[in-house]
């Protein structure tokens, strides 16, 4: 069975602050693997990690993969509040149309 | 910019009823997903569309139907509400095939309460 395994669960950082998030997986054939972030209702879009682009970066995010050990983190550096979400990792198996979703970490940042 | 309409932002319904979750995208995609998400298990499919009038199930489609007779729009129909199916609902839309189809752009979310 295709699974994803998000860690930790919450966080509680201060602003300024980096934090990783992590996220481990067991998927057949695997294809690619995305993170999304979710403030209120609907999850965005942040990155998308292949084969063929292991390492993604946009301003304080950056994120990569490990195909071998079969897990990606998530860095977020200078942390603010508004970086306060619920960050979502999934992967997709070979052939499939869908995405496997882990349960998210909660991040909170205070200031 | 991509944008997916959930129609209802709260609703609140009696358990045995029957519920339509409307969902409506306005990019031409041609994938259209139903997924429930509840605290302590994350996001779960209930059911998938890749084109007009089809459909497969996905990974909890038990208690649930989906209806999509246009390309920009996808229902979801509780035939018979119960207290379990309180929950997030989330429509999401993507492109097929290539690279790009894992993308998904979600709705804003529909919070059903079925008392």
């Amino acid at each position: 069975e295709d699974k994803v395994v998000q860690s930790p669960l919450s966080l509680v950082v201060h602003e300024g602050d980096t934090v990783t998030l992590n996220c481990s997986y067991e998927v057949t054939n695997f294809r690619s693997l995305l993170w999304y972030k979710q403030e209120k209702k609907a999850p965005t879009f942040l990155f998308m990690l292949t084969s063929s682009g292991i390492e993604k970066k946009s301003g304080r995010l950056s994120s990569i993969l490990d195909k071998k050990e079969l897990f990606s983190i998530l860095n977020i550096t200078a942390t603010q509040t508004g970086d306060s979400a619920v960050y979502l990792c999934a992967v997709t198996p070979g052939g499939s149309e869908k995405l496997v979703f882990g349960k998210g970490t909660k991040l909170t940042v205070n200031p | 910019d991509v944008k997916v309409t959930q129609s209802s932002r709260y609703l609140v319904k009696r358990t045995g009823e029957k519920v339509f979750l409307e969902c409506v995208q306005d990019m031409d995609h041609e994938n259209m997903f139903w997924y429930r998400q509840d605290p302590g298990l994350g996001l779960r499919l209930i059911y998938f569309s890749y084109d007009v009038k089809m459909k497969e199930k996905g990974d909890i489609p038990e208690g649930y139907s989906v209806s999509r007779e246009k390309k920009e729009r996808f229902s979801l129909i509780l035939e018979s509400a119960s207290t379990n199916q309180t929950s997030m609902y989330l429509c999401a839309s993507s492109l097929p095939g290539g690279v790009t189809y894992e993308k998904l752009f979600f709705g804003s979310g529909t919070q059903l309460s079925v008392l």
